[in-house]
Formats: structure tokens, C-alpha cells, sequence
């Protein structure tokens, strides 16, 4: 398998620009999960899905960011519009159930 | 509320030394604790997990952990460090893999 599969691995943009982040799981994990890692902040949860459903969306930081999961096989996080302090790595991972979260390589967002 | 603290933001170690990486928590139940490791530029990668049963928990790359309920303890253990071990290092807690809270992670540096 090719493990969680994130893209693109960098994006710079400028203040006020739409950013989407793209993820793609292991094929047959029920549970997605998106990431934000900061120096500041550390690794925090933003959201995760269930079968393609949102189900705790309480890290998202505000409504600036959203997330979808179309299909199993595919989850967008997007940022619109983007600021400076948006600037982190993201992280996507999938887990077959209630036990081990298998992380993508991360997409390292700068905003200018 | 459930957190994990990492007393150590660094340690150096010489390659072939003994290690000890510290994780405390709080949580009011048995929580799920888990670490991770993250290499440069990757994703974390799971190194072991502790859910019940014996207190003492072998993981991958020759790490072991133990739990430790009156300390409220989770360390992480290597008898001896490789040049190749030098990452960052999370450990997390959570009522299941759904509700993960990361800690700060410590960052190793082997010497040769």
C-alpha cells in the first residue's frame, strides 16, 4: 500500500488566497483525520470523519477552514481566506478503526 | 480535560547510551497512550501503544514503554540509541485513537 498520500507537499501563497489541501487515505480506513502542527501550538486536531462523515469538528480554528470527504477515498481541508498565521504543516491520517493512526508526510503551508 | 507533558524539549545521547524519554499525563479514566516518532520532513509514525494488560509494552525499532498508573507515567526506553534514532518524539493519550492529545514531543540528538 502507499500509505496516506497528501498533496501538494509545499504551497506558499499569498495573504487572502483560497488554499486546498488535498489527502488521500488507505484504502479501506473508515477514519480520517487532519492535523495541524505548529512550534507554538504543537500537533492539534482539527477534525476527523467516520465513513466519510464529519464527526468532531471542534478543532477546526474558525470558519475560515473547512473540510470535506467526498468519497472514501479522497478529503480536501481548505483555507479561504488564507493569513499569515495559517502558516504550519498539516497533517492527514487514516485509521482502519480504533487503534492506530497512519499518517501522511504533511503539507507544509506558508503564507506570506 | 485529558494533557500530556513532555518535560524534556531536548536530549542528547551518544550513540550506543541508554535513553529514557519522559511522557506524564492526566486523564481520569485509563486513557489510550501511544508514542510516535517523526523524522525530518515525515509524518509520525507509531512506535508503540498501550490500551490494558501488562504494564510493560515492546514496540517497533527496539523501543519499550511502561505504564506507570501511581506516577501517572508512560516513558518511552531504549537500552541502546542508534545514529539513525535521532527524530522527534510524541507521546500522546486519548480515550480512544479518535481523541488523541499530543504532547509538546522531545527531540533527539545522537552523538556519534
Amino acid at each position: 500500500d502507499a500509505g496516506v498520500i497528501q498533496s501538494p507537499r509545499h504551497e506558499v501563497t499569498e495573504m487572502g488566497q483560497e488554499v486546498t489541501l488535498r489527502c488521500k487515505p488507505i484504502s479501506g480506513h473508515d477514519y480520517l483525520f487532519w492535523y495541524r502542527q505548529t512550534m507554538m501550538r504543537g500537533l492539534e486536531l482539527l477534525i476527523y470523519f467516520n465513513n466519510n462523515v464529519p464527526i468532531d469538528d471542534s478543532g477546526m480554528p474558525e470558519d475560515r477552514f473547512s473540510a470535506k470527504m467526498p468519497n472514501a477515498s479522497f478529503s480536501t481541508l481548505k483555507i479561504q481566506p488564507s493569513e499569515p498565521r495559517d502558516s504550519a504543516v498539516y497533517f492527514c491520517a487514516s485509521s482502519p478503526d480504533a487503534d492506530t493512526q497512519y499518517f501522511g508526510p504533511g503539507t507544509r503551508l506558508t503564507v506570506l | 480535560a485529558q494533557s500530556v507533558t513532555q518535560p524534556d524539549i531536548h536530549i542528547t545521547v551518544s550513540e550506543g547510551a541508554s535513553l529514557e524519554l519522559r511522557c506524564n499525563y492526566s486523564y481520569g479514566a485509563t486513557p489510550y497512550l501511544f508514542w510516535y516518532v517523526q523524522s525530518p520532513g515525515q509524518g509520525l509514525q507509531l512506535l508503540l501503544k498501550y490500551f490494558s494488560g501488562d504494564t510493560l509494552v515492546q514496540g517497533i525499532k527496539g523501543f519499550e514503554a511502561e505504564f506507570k498508573r501511581s506516577q501517572s507515567s508512560f516513558n518511552l526506553r531504549k537500552p541502546s540509541v542508534h545514529w539513525s534514532d535521532a527524530a522527534e518524539y510524541f507521546c500522546a493519550v486519548g480515550a480512544s485513537n479518535n481523541d488523541m492529545r499530543f504532547g509538546a514531543g522531545t527531540r533527539l540528538t545522537v552523538k556519534p
